[in-house]
C-alpha cells in the first residue's frame, strides 16, 4: 500500500470556524490532490499540487485553500466552514512516470454543524 | 472534454454470478484507463489498469479490456463473492501535466449469499 495518511480521520466543527486537513505521504511523489466525495456526485477535485509551493484549482475550489511547503505534506484549509462542506475528503498522490495512476488515502469525514 | 460514463447501480447479484459493469469514455487523445474499488468506510483502491488499446488489466479475478474501437473498458468477473460488495469507479487519465483523473460516477455492487 502507498504510504498516505490523513489527519484527522473524523472531525466535527461549527459553521464559521477554520479547519485544516493534513495529507502526508512517504512515497516522494510529485503530485498530490484533494477530492471531496458526496452522494450523487462521485469524486470531485478541489485542488492539486504539482510540486512544492506549486498548486492549482480543481473543479470545486471555492471556499478552500491549499498549501504545500514540503514534498510530503499537502494541507487543505476551509477558511470559514459551511454546512455545504460536510463531506468525506480524500487525498491522493501520483508519480511522474509509469502509468500515472493515483493512490488514495483513507479519507477524512468532516461534519460542519 | 473528457468524460467517463458508468452504468448506474446498484447492481445486485447472487454469490457466484457473473458480473459486468459497463464503462465508456470520451477523451481527446490516448488515455490510460483504471478501475478503482471502494469498500465501505475506506478510500479508493486501484483494482486494475490498462495503458494502451487491447491491453487487458486483471486482478483478484476481475478483468477489463481496453477497447479503443468502442471506447470502452468494461469490468468483468466470472464468479462474484459477498466480499466483492463495494462501489466501483472507472477512470481515465491522459498522462499529461498533473496526471488528472476523470472519474465515472461509480457503481455500487451488492452480492447476496
Amino acid at each position: 500500500d502507498a504510504g498516505i495518511t490523513q489527519s484527522p480521520r473524523h472531525k466535527v466543527t461549527e459553521t464559521g470556524t477554520p479547519v485544516t486537513l493534513r495529507c502526508h505521504q512517504t512515497e516522494n511523489h510529485r503530485y498530490m490532490y484533494w477530492y471531496r466525495q458526496d452522494p450523487g456526485h462521485g469524486l470531485r477535485l478541489i485542488h492539486y499540487s504539482y510540486g512544492v509551493k506549486d498548486t492549482d484549482k480543481g473543479e470545486v475550489s471555492d471556499g478552500y485553500s491549499v498549501s504545500r511547503s514540503k514534498t510530503e505534506d499537502f494541507l487543505l484549509t476551509l477558511e470559514s466552514a459551511t454546512s455545504s462542506q460536510t463531506s468525506v475528503y480524500f487525498c491522493a498522490i501520483s508519480a511522474t512516470s509509469g502509468s500515472y495512476e493515483q493512490y488514495f488515502g483513507p479519507g477524512t469525514r468532516l461534519t460542519v454543524t | 472534454g473528457n468524460s467517463v460514463t458508468q452504468m448506474e447501480g446498484p447492481v445486485t447479484l447472487s454469490e457466484e454470478a457473473f458480473l459486468t459493469i459497463n464503462c465508456t469514455y470520451t477523451a481527446t487523445g490516448y488515455p490510460s484507463l483504471f478501475w478503482y474499488v471502494q469498500y465501505p468506510g475506506e478510500g479508493l483502491q486501484l483494482l486494475l489498469k490498462a495503458t494502451k488499446a487491447d491491453d487487458k488489466g486483471s486482478n483478484k479475478g476481475f478483468e477489463a479490456t481496453y477497447r479503443k474501437e468502442t471506447t470502452s473498458f468494461h469490468l468483468e468477473k466470472g464468479s462474484v463473492q459477498v466480499s466483492d460488495s463495494a462501489v466501483y469507479f472507472c477512470a481515465l487519465t491522459l498522462n499529461n501535466a498533473g496526471n488528472m483523473l476523470t472519474f465515472g460516477g461509480g457503481t455500487r455492487l451488492m452480492v447476496k449469499p
